[in-house]
């Protein structure tokens, strides 16, 4: 997904707030998703945000869209050593044909 | 309620061979989709299939074909491996194939072509 880009690396401590950013390109999808990976895992539906929406709270989780700069955000509240994994933030298009950016890799630091 | 299966779990063919990957949808979900993980990257479309028919095709070359089957599971082939090929293959299900719905994915298919 070279339309759907974020920062590769994250590191944070544990109890801290983790943000990670994500920019993309197609501005017709309805909604936007992030998706944990874990290590040699498949990818789990952590939360998602319609586009009408600028902010979605969830337990502590934080999704925040900027439609006008595309630009899609996750914070994460008091991180924990269990939140170490890639995060994906995701745009479907035609269909439900998801496009995936790289990946951000959460390192929580105990 | 079963979540999306997939079979084999991991498997090592060589340059050449043909590959069989197969897929169960979560119960009820009549669409699904295959992705293409490749080591260090996001998950990159292949397939997408609703009622047996093909809705959708990434960027991928005629060596890659899928079906789907009454029952709503599906297999994704591969032939003629080449070594590029190596990566984990993503099954994923949904209710519709619409755009807003959300996408269930299985633990996948690890591909090793040596």
């Amino acid at each position: 997904g070279e339309d759907v880009e974020q920062s590769l690396f994250l590191s944070v401590r544990e109890g801290d707030s983790s943000v990670i950013n994500c920019t993309y390109t197609d501005s017709s999808s309805t909604y936007l998703y992030w998706y944990k990976q874990e290590p040699g895992a498949g990818l789990q539906l952590l939360t998602y945000i319609f586009s009408n929406m600028d902010m979605k709270q969830d337990q502590r989780l934080t999704v925040l869209l900027n439609k006008k700069d595309k630009h899609l955000s996750l914070r994460i509240a008091d991180t924990q050593t269990g939140d170490s994994a890639i995060y994906f933030c995701a745009d479907p298009r035609t269909g439900n044909q998801f496009y995936f950016g790289t990946g951000t890799s959460l390192t929580v630091i105990p | 309620d079963a979540g999306v299966t997939q079979s084999p779990t991991h498997l090592i063919k060589t340059r050449g061979q043909q590959v069989t990957l197969r897929c169960s949808p979560i119960s009820g979900h009549k669409s699904v989709s295959w992705y293409q993980q490749v080591l260090g990257q996001g998950p990159q479309f292949i397939f997408q299939y609703y009622e047996k028919e093909e809705r959708g095709r990434g960027n991928f070359p005629d060596r890659f074909s899928a079906r789907q089957f009454p029952n709503y599971s599906s297999e994704l082939n591969v032939n003629a491996l080449l070594l590029g090929d190596s990566a984990l293959y993503l099954c994923a299900s949904s209710l519709d194939a619409g755009g807003a719905g959300e996408l269930f994915f299985g633990e996948g298919s690890r591909l090793t072509v040596l």
